[in-house]
């Protein structure tokens, strides 16, 4: 079963602006992190969010944890043409005893040049 | 997806018929992972292994079965392949319980006649 799910489930927008894609999940983690996907292709790992962090930065992409909400969001500054991917988010849950990620369905987004 | 190497990237079998996807990774990691992924359902967990000799299952194990004698080596193999298996299946690697994100292949793209 699913553990995060993200929001919106397809997003257009134009080069330069910004997208912002959102994640929830429902239980306890130890780490959030997400995934960028190129139509035919595998998964590429983009960052990884500790559950005691709120905020990082890699690049054009910022993301936040807010633990207390269940939630996570993947901002993308001055979106590219390039940018056009499906993106993941993934939680590492706390529970279970678990050694594996939980993936999303993912966020399909379109960047028109 | 240097380091994590999918075969073949396309295969087209019949209905009954044994088939075997192999994955090798030079990343000397511990974990291995196979997912398959189909529209509305995102990535579903079939097998993992932890390490060479300890496999698990995942979320979707029915029909298939794995093995792991070497460290770099994961095949998954559909004992007798249905329609319903068509898919495309993704191999993962990762070192500590995927807390420095997951190394992904490139894909098999499986359809099942």
């Amino acid at each position: 079963s699913q553990q995060g799910e993200e929001d919106p489930q397809a997003l257009s927008i134009q080069e330069g602006e910004n997208a912002t894609m959102n994640c929830s999940y429902k239980t306890s983690i130890n780490n959030l992190q997400w995934y960028r996907q190129n139509s035919g292709r595998g998964l590429v790992h983009l960052i990884l969010i500790r559950s005691n962090e709120r905020e990082k930065h890699s690049g054009r992409l910022r993301v936040t944890l807010d633990t207390s909400k269940k939630s996570s969001s993947l901002l993308i500054t001055a979106s590219r043409a390039a940018d056009t991917a499906s993106y993941f988010c993934a939680t590492d849950p706390t529970q279970g005893g678990s050694e594996k990620l939980v993936f999303g369905k993912g966020t399909k987004l379109t960047v028109n040049p | 997806d240097a380091g994590i190497t999918q075969s073949p990237r396309y295969k087209i079998t019949e209905t009954g018929r044994q088939v075997t996807l192999m994955c090798h990774q030079t990343w000397s990691h511990s974990y291995m992972f196979w997912y398959r992924q189909d529209l509305g359902h995102g990535l579903r967990l079939i097998y993992y292994s932890a390490a060479a000799d300890i496999t698990d299952k995942g979320e979707v194990p029915d029909g298939y079965v794995v093995s792991r004698s070497k460290t770099e080596n994961f095949p998954l193999t559909l004992e007798s392949a249905t329609r319903s298996q068509t898919s495309v299946y993704f191999c993962a690697s990762s070192d500590i319980r995927g807390r420095y994100g997951y190394t992904f292949g490139s894909g098999t793209r499986l359809t099942v006649v």
